[in-house]
């Protein structure tokens, strides 16, 4: 099946610094990729959609200014916690579409002191 | 707005035996898909099984397979010859077809435990 990689698996960061997250399709080309927020023991929620070559959509709650999202190419979709602070601790995870299927990465865990 | 409802937060089964875990959704919509993904400890969201709304059977994958009544929006997964490694949580998920959206909408997730 289809490979959807993501770095870092986890990160620690002081509070009021940015983390990128690097999503990238292995195999494939995705013209749209998704990125979830899992606090634990919570379901994923949709943060936004990550379109190649265009401005992300962001799902309603979701500061864009805090979440930046990049897609400069077919295989790479980056996510950038600007001004990381405490309540941003969480697992982010994203997906990419291949035919009608989703695929996930293996999800990072972000952790703001 | 589509909804999705897991009713069962966990779910317990003994190695080699048989659990089905439940799940309805709320829609106006006539197309759509359905998914159920398994999350490992891991953390890794692995797909299970997906199923078409226009399609009437019911789709199989190995041991897992679906009850999919479109008329009552219920989509339960049916898990036979349980196994350790199928441990997991599981969520399932409504894709819409309509208007360009491939937004995957989940439910909160039910956690199967399979006891030796």
């Amino acid at each position: 099946g289809a490979v959807v990689s993501q770095h870092p698996s986890w990160v620690i960061c002081k509070s009021g610094t940015s983390v990128k997250i690097e999503c990238r399709s292995l195999d494939f080309q995705a013209t749209t990729m998704f990125w979830y927020r899992q606090f634990p023991k919570q379901s994923l929620m949709l943060m936004a959609t990550s379109n190649e070559g265009s401005k992300a959509t962001y799902e309603q709650g979701v500061e864009k200014d805090k979440f930046l999202i990049n897609h400069a190419s077919l295989t790479l979709s980056t996510l950038t916690v600007t001004s990381a602070h405490p309540e941003d601790s969480s697992f982010y995870i994203c997906s990419a579409r291949m035919s009608e299927k989703l695929f996930f990465g293996s999800g990072t865990q972000l952790s703001v002191l | 707005a589509q909804t999705v409802t897991q009713s069962q937060p966990e779910m317990s089964v003994q190695e080699a035996e048989t659990v089905t875990l439940s799940c309805t959704y709320d829609t106006s919509e006539s197309d759509y898909y359905l998914f159920w993904y398994k999350q490992p400890p891991s953390r890794q969201m692995i797909l299970v099984i997906r199923q078409e709304a226009y399609k009437q059977q019911n789709a199989t994958e190995n041991r897992f397979s679906v009850n999919f009544q479109k008329a009552a929006k219920s989509f339960s997964l049916k898990i036979s010859d349980s196994q350790l490694g199928d441990a997991a949580m599981y969520f399932c998920a409504y894709r819409s077809l309509q208007g360009g959206s491939e937004k995957l909408v989940f439910g909160k997730g039910t956690k199967l435990t399979v006891n030796p």
